[in-house]
């Protein structure tokens, strides 16, 4: 099976832009979960998505949003990047949703914002 | 909310030397899951633990789940250079809240 991949791995985007993320989660996995990873905060969550519903969200700003498509694809956007936006954005699969379920995670997507 | 707190934060070990990380929390977890992430690469699954004292083995790697399941620990015995890597401990309730980690370097 092929793993969960992330377009574009690496992004440069000016303070004030905007940026979509896209993820492609596992043949039948049908929930995909979105992190946020930064030296200074960790791994944090940001929403997790199943069956086109955002079934949870992490304590970011209204700018993050995301969305799921029917074939389970996921994408993020951030609107009005702020320089403290600049972090390793992580998506991760799994079978289902809200429960011990094993995620398996993209290789990332690298934004910088200048 | 559910905080999960991990140490040490670092730790630097001789190649050959055993190394533990633990994760903490203030309140029960119904269970525990384990990441490794490689330098420059992402979170890899390694097990999860859901019963009270449960012990589970993968080679040199020993995961516990505390009586109290209010904690955890990983244990790898005889460390290999290919063990470098931050090891994340983290509890998925509703969604997945990662423990601070512990940054594992191995010197041959």
């Amino acid at each position: 099976k092929a793993g969960v991949t992330q377009t574009p791995r690496y992004l440069i985007k000016t303070r004030g832009q905007q940026v979509t993320l896209s993820c492609s989660p596992i043949s039948g996995h049908r929930s995909v979960s979105w992190y946020q990873q930064t030296p200074g905060q960790g791994l944090q969550f940001l929403f997790e998505y199943f069956s086109e519903t955002q079934r949870n969200k992490g304590n970011f700003p209204g700018r993050f949003s995301g969305r799921q498509f029917s074939n389970s694809r996921s994408e993020m956007n951030v609107s009005t990047l702020e320089l403290g936006d600049s972090a390793l954005y992580l998506c991760a699969s799994s079978l289902w949703w809200g429960g011990p379920y094993e995620q398996y995670f993209g290789p990332g997507t690298r934004l910088t914002v200048t | 909310g559910q905080q999960v707190m991990q140490i040490p934060q670092y730790q630097h070990v001789q190649e050959g030397e055993d190394f533990t990380t633990y994760c903490n929390s203030s309140t029960t977890l119904s269970n525990i899951q384990w990441y490794k992430q490689r330098p420059g690469g992402h979170p890899v699954f390694l097990i999860q633990l859901v019963k009270s004292g449960e012990v589970k083995k993968q080679k040199r790697l020993t995961f516990q789940f505390g009586e109290a399941k209010k904690n955890s620990s990983l244990h790898i015995t005889a460390t290999q250079t290919t063990d470098v890597g931050t090891y994340f401990c983290a509890v998925n309730t509703d969604k997945l809240i990662f423990g601070t980690g512990t940054r594992l370097q191995v010197f041959p």
